[in-house]
């Protein structure tokens, strides 16, 4: 079955560090692939997206993704995270433009 | 953990007809629900924020006699999708909230209209 994994759950840390989060989804052919954010008490937020060409993605506030096909994977990434990052962010996967699949969200905590 | 059930999965129906969409959250209350469309090779769109006991609240650009929503319990919102379209063809999903933090979507409702 489709599906999309997000490796964990809460991450929590501290302003300046740097963030990865990881995401991987199975097999299924063509792909589109997406990052959402969810800040506390918001809706859903695009940061990037990845469609085809360059595998390297950037996004908004300084986000970026990186496709990597052999390893069914799109990990995002900031190099230095601010307190105002502290939200939920979901991977979601696009199988041959099929439905929307998410993962399970991963909480990230920042502190001051 | 949370679950939130959106039905039916798919729809077909003829244009003109109505169609009306289902999201519960199961085992939690959820003062805020969001219903998003997506379409072909596109990211989510928000169309209309619904709280419980009042009324949507919908984004710029989405009819509101068009999408009809009502969050009638805590566990409970519909869309119904009225005089539909071929246009309207897309993909629903809505998303549930107990509090002000995590949010739960629902597997998705894949309209076609014929």
């Amino acid at each position: 079955a489709q599906s999309v994994s997000q490796h964990n759950h809460h991450v929590i840390l501290s302003e300046a560090a740097s963030l990865e989060l990881g995401c991987n989804y199975s097999y299924g052919g063509t792909v589109n692939l997406f990052w959402y954010v969810q800040y506390p008490g918001q809706h859903l937020q695009l940061l990037l997206k990845y469609f085809s060409g360059d595998p390297l993605v950037k996004g908004i506030k300084g986000f970026e993704a990186e496709f990597i096909k052999s390893k069914f994977s799109f990990n995002l990434r900031k190099p230095s995270v601010q307190w105002s990052d502290t939200a939920e962010y979901f991977c979601a996967v696009n199988y041959d433009q099929g439905n929307l699949i998410f993962g399970k969200g991963t909480k990230l905590s920042v502190k001051p | 953990g949370a679950v939130v059930s959106q039905h039916p999965s798919w729809v077909i129906c003829k244009s003109g007809t109505s169609v009306k969409i289902e999201c519960r959250s199961l085992d939690f209350q959820a003062t805020t629900m969001f219903w998003y469309r997506q379409f072909p090779k596109q990211s989510l769109m928000l169309m209309a924020t619904s709280n419980e006991g009042s009324k949507a609240t919908y984004e710029q650009g989405v009819e509101k006699d068009k999408f009809l929503i009502n969050h009638a319990s805590l566990t409970l919102s519909t869309l119904t999708v009225t005089s539909a379209h071929p246009e309207d063809s897309s993909f629903y999903i809505c998303s549930a909230r107990p509090g002000i933090t995590e949010a739960f979507f629902g597997q998705g409702t894949r309209l076609t209209v014929v």
